[in-house]
């Protein structure tokens, strides 16, 4: 089955800094990678995700990266501040099937 | 907007006991999941169910788990005799493939 990676496990950067978060995968049938975030006592929520046929998609202060050649996909974050303060997830799955989770990382925006 | 809800949102339990959490997908999604997130840890998959039936279910989605869609609304995990390492939040979620709306989720206590 699939195996999802995440590091670091946790980050810390200054407000107005950027984040990077990497994972990688191992199942060649993986064509979906969202990204969730996940304040603490809450629900995972969307942030950004991107399907196998596109290398890069930017919305505002985030972007993804993928890889497919390499089996890797990385989270951006610019302009940190602190509400983005959370643990976030990476995943992978067929478009249509289950989501396997990275084990999270925490990242702290210090003001 | 449309929201996956769950109930109960914590429920306490003596170990041996059945338990039952409930989900009301987003009404016109077709795939519906359950994920459970030990504190602290990463989201793992239980079980996906697609067309009435289990389409897949993980290692810890054993006999003593089951679910059911027992109307048109509503999507059930039932742990038969629950144990002190089933202590975790229940996320039922909804799909149309892709994205996973997650519920609230269920706390479960198992004392």
């Amino acid at each position: 089955g699939e195996n999802v990676e995440q590091h670091p496990s946790t980050l810390s950067v200054q407000e107005g800094d950027s984040a990077v978060i990497k994972c990688t995968y191992s199942d060649s049938a993986s064509n979906y990678f969202p990204w969730y975030k996940q304040e603490l006592g809450k629900r995972p929520q969307l942030i950004i995700d991107i399907r196998s046929n596109v290398g890069e998609k930017k919305d505002q202060r985030i972007a993804v990266t993928l890889n497919k050649t390499a089996k890797h996909f990385s989270l951006h974050i610019t302009e940190t501040q602190p509400e983005d303060s959370a643990v976030y997830f990476c995943a992978a799955s067929p478009y249509w099937g289950k989501s396997t989770f990275g084990d999270g990382t925490t990242l702290t925006v210090k003001p | 907007e449309p929201e996956v809800t769950q109930t109960p949102s914590h429920q306490v339990t003596q170990m041996g006991q059945e338990v039952i959490l409930r989900c009301v997908p987003i009404s016109n999604h077709l795939y519906f999941y359950w994920y459970r997130q030990i504190l602290g840890q990463k989201v793992e998959f239980l079980v996906s169910f697609y067309n009435n039936e289990i389409s897949e279910k993980s290692e810890i989605f054993d006999d003593q788990f089951s679910v059911e869609r027992p109307d048109g609304s509503n999507f059930t995990l039932k742990i038969r005799s629950t144990k002190l390492e089933d202590s975790a939040m229940y996320f039922c979620a909804s799909s149309e493939g892709g994205e996973l709306f997650f519920g609230e989720g269920s706390r479960l206590t198992v004392l």
